[in-house]
C-alpha cells in the first residue's frame, strides 16, 4: 500500500527547532523516479513548498527558508526528516510530505501521493 | 525561485458551468506544470501533470493546456464535488513552487 505519514510535535515554542518525520511505505526512497518533499500550509492560506530530497540524496530548499531548513533520509527505515530552526508563530501550519514521481521518460515530475499532514502550532 | 501566479484568486460559479483557471509562471517552465485540488481539511490531490495529462482516475471534465509561461485548467461542466481550491505547481526548477490558489465557490 502506497502511503506517506507525517509525525512530530503538535506544539513547539518560539525559537525551538522543529523536527518532522515522513514515513513512507509501498515504494523505495532509492527509486530514481521518486523523491520526497515537505510542503506547508498556514491556516486558511496557500501551499508553500519547503524542501526536497531526491533518490540521489541531492537536496533542494526554498530560497526564503533555506537558512533554517535541513532534510535527510533513512532509506532503510523509509523515512525523510525535516528540521526547521528558530520557529516562530508565523510558522504555524499544517506540514505535508509528498512523493514527487517522475514519468518513465523522466520528462515530467509531479506530486502524486500526499500524507494527511500534521498541524504544528508555534506558541509560548 | 520561479513565481507562480494564479487568477482569479476566487471564482463563483454554478453547477453545470464551464470554468477556467489561469496560472502564469515568472519564466518559461516548458510544460512542467501540475494542477491539484484541495478540499478543506484534506491533502491536495493531483489532477493534471505535464500541463495537460490527466492523472489516472480524474474525470474527463477536467483538462489542462498551455506551455511556456501561461497555463489554464478548465472544468467543462461543474459538479457539486468540484467546489474546492485549486493550485498550480511547477517542477521545471528543483525549487518547486505553487501558485497562491483559486477558490471555486458555489454561486
Amino acid at each position: 500500500q502506497l502511503t506517506l505519514k507525517e509525525s512530530g510535535p503538535v506544539l513547539v515554542k518560539p525559537t525551538d527547532t522543529l523536527t518532522l518525520t515522513c514515513t513512507v511505505s509501498g515504494f523505495s526512497l532509492n527509486d530514481p523516479r521518486m523523491g520526497v518533499s515537505w510542503i506547508r500550509q498556514p491556516p486558511g492560506k496557500a501551499l508553500e513548498w519547503l524542501a526536497h530530497i531526491f533518490s540521489s540524496n541531492e537536496k533542494s530548499f526554498s530560497s526564503s527558508l533555506q537558512s533554517r531548513l535541513s532534510i535527510s533520509r533513512d532509506t532503510s527505515r523509509g523515512q525523510v526528516v525535516l528540521t526547521m530552526t528558530n520557529m516562530d508563530p508565523v510558522d504555524t501550519a499544517t506540514y505535508f510530505c509528498a512523493r514527487l514521481k517522475g514519468s518513465a521518460t523522466y520528462d515530467s515530475w509531479y506530486f502524486d501521493l500526499w500524507g494527511r499532514g500534521t498541524l504544528v502550532t508555534v506558541s509560548s | 525561485d520561479i513565481q507562480m501566479t494564479q487568477f482569479p484568486s476566487s471564482l463563483s460559479a454554478s453547477v453545470g458551468d464551464r470554468v477556467t483557471i489561469s496560472c502564469r509562471a515568472s519564466q518559461s517552465i516548458d510544460n512542467f506544470l501540475s494542477w491539484y485540488v484541495q478540499e478543506p481539511g484534506e491533502a491536495p490531490k493531483l489532477l493534471i501533470y505535464s500541463a495537460s495529462t490527466l492523472q489516472s482516475g480524474v474525470p474527463s471534465r477536467f483538462s489542462g493546456s498551455g506551455s511556456g509561461t501561461d497555463f489554464t485548467l478548465t472544468i467543462s461542466s461543474l459538479q457539486p464535488e468540484d467546489f474546492a481550491t485549486y493550485y498550480c505547481q511547477q517542477s521545471y526548477s528543483t525549487r518547486f513552487t505553487f501558485g497562491q490558489g483559486t477558490k471555486l465557490e458555489i454561486k
